[in-house]
C-alpha cells in the first residue's frame, strides 16, 4: 500500500515570495491533516479535512496561508507571502476517519521550507 | 487545554542498555495516547498506542501502559540497538476536543552508541 505522498521534498524562497505544498494522501483515507513541526518542537495541526470539508483550522494563519482538498483527494497548502517564521517541515498525514480520535495518523515525509 | 510533557533530550546511552522516556499529560477528557518515532531523514511513524486507561501499546521491543492515575504513558524498552537513535514524539488526542487531531510533545532525541 502506498504511503502519504507529499512535494516538493525541500523549498527555499525569499520573504514575501509565495509557495505550495502537495500532499495525496493514503487511498480511501476520509481524513487529512497538515502540521507545521518548527525544528526543536513537535508537529502542531494547521488545519484538517474531513473529506473535502475543514473540520478543524483553528490555529491555522489565515491571513497567509490558505488550504484545499479537491474532491476530498488531494491537498495543497499555500503560503502568501512567506514570513521568517514560516521555516518549518510541513507535515501531511491521513487516517481513515471512522473513529477519529483512536485512528492512526500516517505521515508523509514532510516538506523542508526555508525562508530567507 | 490538552498538553503533553516529555523529558527533554539528549538521551545519549549504549547499545543494550534500558531506555525510559518519561511523558506526561494533561486532558479535559479521556484521550488516546500515542509514540510516534521520527527516524533521521524521515517521516513520523506510529510506534505504539494505548486508547484505554491500563492499556499496554507494545511493538519491536518497546512498551508503554496508560496510566490514568498518573496521566502518564512513558515509553519503556529494555535492551536498545544503534539503529533505535531518533526522536521519540509522545501525543494524545482528546475525544472531547477536536475530531482526532493529535496534540505533540516537544519530543525527546535518543542517541544509542555501539
Amino acid at each position: 500500500e502506498a504511503g502519504v505522498a507529499q512535494s516538493p521534498r525541500y523549498k527555499i524562497i525569499e520573504k514575501r515570495q509565495s509557495v505550495a505544498f502537495w500532499c495525496n494522501p493514503i487511498s480511501g483515507h476520509a481524513t487529512l491533516y497538515w502540521y507545521q513541526q518548527i525544528l526543536g518542537q513537535g508537529p502542531k495541526l494547521l488545519i484538517q479535512f474531513q473529506n473535502n470539508g475543514v473540520v478543524d483550522d483553528s490555529q491555522l494563519p489565515k491571513d497567509r496561508f490558505s488550504a484545499e482538498r479537491l474532491k476530498g483527494v488531494d491537498s495543497t497548502l499555500k503560503i502568501q507571502p512567506a514570513k521568517l517564521e514560516d521555516s518549518a517541515v510541513y507535515l501531511c498525514a491521513s487516517s481513515l476517519g471512522r473513529q477519529t480520535s483512536t485512528d492512526t495518523q500516517y505521515f508523509g515525509p514532510g516538506t523542508r521550507l526555508t525562508v530567507l | 487545554g490538552d498538553s503533553v510533557t516529555q523529558m527533554e533530550g539528549p538521551v545519549t546511552l549504549s547499545e543494550e542498555a534500558f531506555l525510559t522516556i518519561n511523558c506526561t499529560y494533561t486532558a479535559t477528557g479521556y484521550p488516546s495516547l500515542f509514540w510516534y518515532v521520527q527516524y533521521p531523514g524521515e517521516g513520523l511513524q506510529l510506534l505504539l498506542k494505548a486508547t484505554k486507561a491500563d492499556d499496554k501499546g507494545s511493538n519491536k521491543g518497546f512498551e508503554a501502559t496508560y496510566r490514568k492515575e498518573t496521566t502518564s504513558f512513558h515509553l519503556e524498552k529494555g535492551s536498545v540497538q544503534v539503529s533505535d537513535s531518533a526522536v521519540y514524539f509522545c501525543a494524545l488526542s482528546d475525544p472531547t476536543d477536536s475530531w482526532g487531531k493529535l496534540q505533540f510533545g516537544a519530543g525527546t532525541q535518543v542517541v544509542v552508541t555501539p
